[in-house]
Parts: C-alpha cells; sequence; structure tokens
C-alpha cells in the first residue's frame, strides 16, 4: 500500500469552477507538500503544512490537513486554463527522510 | 528567485553505458534529493544527501547508482550501465533544512533516455 494516494485520479471542470483534489496516507507525518506538474514538465512547489497546521492559504490555493484522518485536500478557487495541470501530495514520513509522493491528479480545466 | 537548475535536459545513451546527471541546487541549501519519474508513473524516492554523505536511499538506488557533491555547487547522480528500464525523468531537489521542516525544490529534470 502506498503512502500518499490522490483522488481522484483526473479530474475536470470548466474554467471558474472550484477543483478539489484529496490525498490520503497511512503512517505518521512531520509535514505534507503539495506539487504542480505541467506535462513533462519539472515539479513545482506550492504548499507545506506542518503536522501541526490544520489549514493553510496561498493565493486561491487553500490545504487543509487532518492528521486523525491521515488526509489532506487542496482546494483551487476560481479555476483557469492555466491550472491545467497533475497534482502531488508528498508527505515525509516521520520515521526517516524518504520523501513519498502520491500517483497524483490530473486536473484539466476547460476554457 | 534562486532555483535548482539540472543538465543536460535530455540525454540518450545506449544501454551499457555510463552517464552523469547533473544539478547545481539552491546555493544556501544543505540537503540535496534525487528522484525519477518513469513516463506516465509517480515521482519516486532515489536518495538524498547532506554533509557529504548519503543520508537515505531507495531500493531503486543500487550498486549501479553513485552521486557526488564535487565541488560547493554541483550535485551529481551517475549510472554506471545504464538499463532500458533506467529511461526516465530524473529530478534532482534541495531543501533548506531538513525534509520534516523545510520545502524542498525541484529542478527541471533531466530526460534520460536508454537505448
Amino acid at each position: 500500500s502506498q503512502q500518499g494516494e490522490e483522488d481522484p485520479q483526473a479530474l475536470s471542470i470548466q474554467e471558474g469552477e472550484n477543483a478539489t483534489m484529496n490525498c490520503s496516507y497511512k503512517t505518521s507525518i512531520n509535514n505534507l507538500q503539495w506539487y504542480r506538474q505541467n506535462s513533462g514538465r519539472g515539479l513545482v512547489h506550492l504548499i507545506l503544512i506542518r503536522s501541526n497546521e490544520r489549514e493553510k492559504h496561498s493565493g486561491r490555493l487553500r490545504v487543509t490537513l487532518d492528521t486523525s484522518k491521515k488526509s489532506s485536500s487542496l482546494l483551487i478557487t476560481a479555476s483557469r486554463a492555466a491550472d491545467t495541470a497533475s497534482y502531488f501530495c508528498a508527505t515525509d514520513a516521520d520515521y526517516g527522510q524518504n520523501f513519498v509522493f502520491g500517483p497524483g491528479t490530473r486536473l484539466s480545466v476547460l476554457p | 528567485e534562486p532555483e535548482v537548475t539540472q543538465t543536460p535536459s535530455h540525454q540518450v545513451t545506449q544501454m551499457g553505458q555510463e552517464v552523469i546527471l547533473r544539478c547545481v541546487p539552491i546555493s544556501n541549501h544543505l540537503y540535496f534529493y534525487w528522484y525519477r519519474q518513469i513516463l506516465g508513473q509517480k515521482v519516486e524516492f532515489l536518495v538524498s544527501f547532506y554533509n557529504n554523505e548519503i543520508s537515505e536511499k531507495s531500493e531503486i538506488f543500487d550498486d549501479q547508482f553513485s552521486v557526488e557533491r564535487p565541488d560547493g555547487s554541483n550535485f551529481t547522480l551517475k549510472i554506471r550501465s545504464t538499463k532500458l528500464e533506467d529511461s526516465a525523468m530524473y529530478f534532482c531537489a534541495s531543501s533548506e533544512g531538513w525534509q520534516g521542516i523545510s520545502e524542498q525544490y525541484f529542478g527541471p529534470g533531466t530526460r534520460l533516455t536508454v537505448t
């Protein structure tokens, strides 16, 4: 079983709508990070949320963390076509430095 | 804004050849990492490096792989004898502090194609 799992695997919305992606993990963590990857490109860091934080905002992004449920969500408000990308959550397992990525959610924002 | 850079952007090599992938981490960062992403699959951790030694490595990082920080700026990943299955995007990352507290910043990647 995997440490980080995002759902849905793919999400298609209209421009202006909100997009919500979820991430679940299995072990205790120090932090959880969300990244964006445009097709064939590198990873762009979006937000880091620490295990003692519940919510964090950055521009149109809102991340929540529920350590009791071992889950996190990424909300993109007022989506734009440029938000089309894959979104990954990544966790550092509490016991070591191994940084584990989930398989990602492919978001398509249609104009 | 400082960024992680990687060279080359694309490397084509024949099976059995050695390749060296190069990275220049952000200058004040102390922790360095390599990841790979096989086409269409998720990003996989390979190795972390701190204080001139490997901190942790995954099962993927076998004896064919090695890392080095040959000078104060470069961080390299060497694959001694490439296999077809080594074809992937390789990402370098760096962080200011231990990943339990710090963001990791990724380079744009090197696409390795083994023929």
